[in-house]
């Protein structure tokens, strides 16, 4: 059964703190995203990789970093320098790749971080 | 760059009656045109796509949506609502070979019994 995971679901963190959320796709997908999502502002790209060992800034990349060691995985971590982090993440894949035309993406249930 | 508006925050309509909600993009090439559902707490469910040939595609629970380019718009529709639609509905535009994809600021529907 191919989808996308995202864990955990709800994450608690002390302001100051490094907090990583995870992010696995079993559809051998080549893209994958990471969106911000606030309420009324709709989604925000954060970042996006499309092959393995290579990503890009998205919109709002200030305070965030992400790795791409795997096709399958693609983590987020939230850092001390991110200002107001409160809010639901949502990660996405597509078939994608650098050579391909425009395919729709398929998103994980997200997480809900909070900074207390 | 693209870019997507949503004009309606909230809409509220009976069970049983028609629906339409609003998108209007900017792009000066031919869009990639997408309505997702989302319902509270989940991620983004795919209900149709555009991508080219005939402006008016058909999706997944009954929906329907119409591209059209004069009016840079791709509004979604469909013609009884059921209480399960109570949702919020994001459009979104990109482009081809980008993977950057624009998302509007989503419409929250209610559904009166």
């Amino acid at each position: 059964d191919g989808g996308i995971t995202q864990s955990p679901k709800y994450l608690f963190r002390k302001e100051g703190q490094n907090v990583t959320l995870s992010c696995e796709q079993n559809l051998n997908h080549d893209a994958m995203y990471w969106y911000r999502q606030d309420p009324g502002q709709g989604l925000r790209l954060i970042y996006y990789s499309q092959i393995v060992n290579d990503f890009q800034k998205g919109d709002i990349a200030e305070g965030y970093s992400v790795s791409r060691e795997k096709k399958e995985s693609f983590p987020l971590t939230v850092t001390s320098a991110q200002k107001n982090p409160t809010a639901f993440y949502l990660c996405a894949s597509s078939i994608g790749g650098l050579a391909a035309g425009y395919n729709e993406q398929f998103f994980g249930p997200g997480t809900r971080l909070t900074v207390l | 760059a693209q870019s997507v508006t949503q004009p309606d925050i909230h809409i509220t309509v009976s069970e049983g009656a028609s629906l339409e909600l609003r998108c209007n993009y900017s792009y000066g090439a031919t869009p990639y045109l997408f309505w997702y559902v989302q319902s509270p707490g989940q991620g983004l469910q795919l209900l149709l796509k555009y991508f080219s040939g005939d402006t008016l595609v058909q999706g997944i629970k009954g929906f329907e949506a119409e591209f059209k380019r004069s009016q840079s718009s791709f509004n979604l529709r469909k013609p009884s609502v059921h209480w399960s639609d109570a949702a919020e509905y994001f459009c979104a535009v990109a482009s081809y070979n980008n993977n950057d994809m624009r998302f509007g600021a989503g419409t929250r529907l209610t559904v009166k019994p």
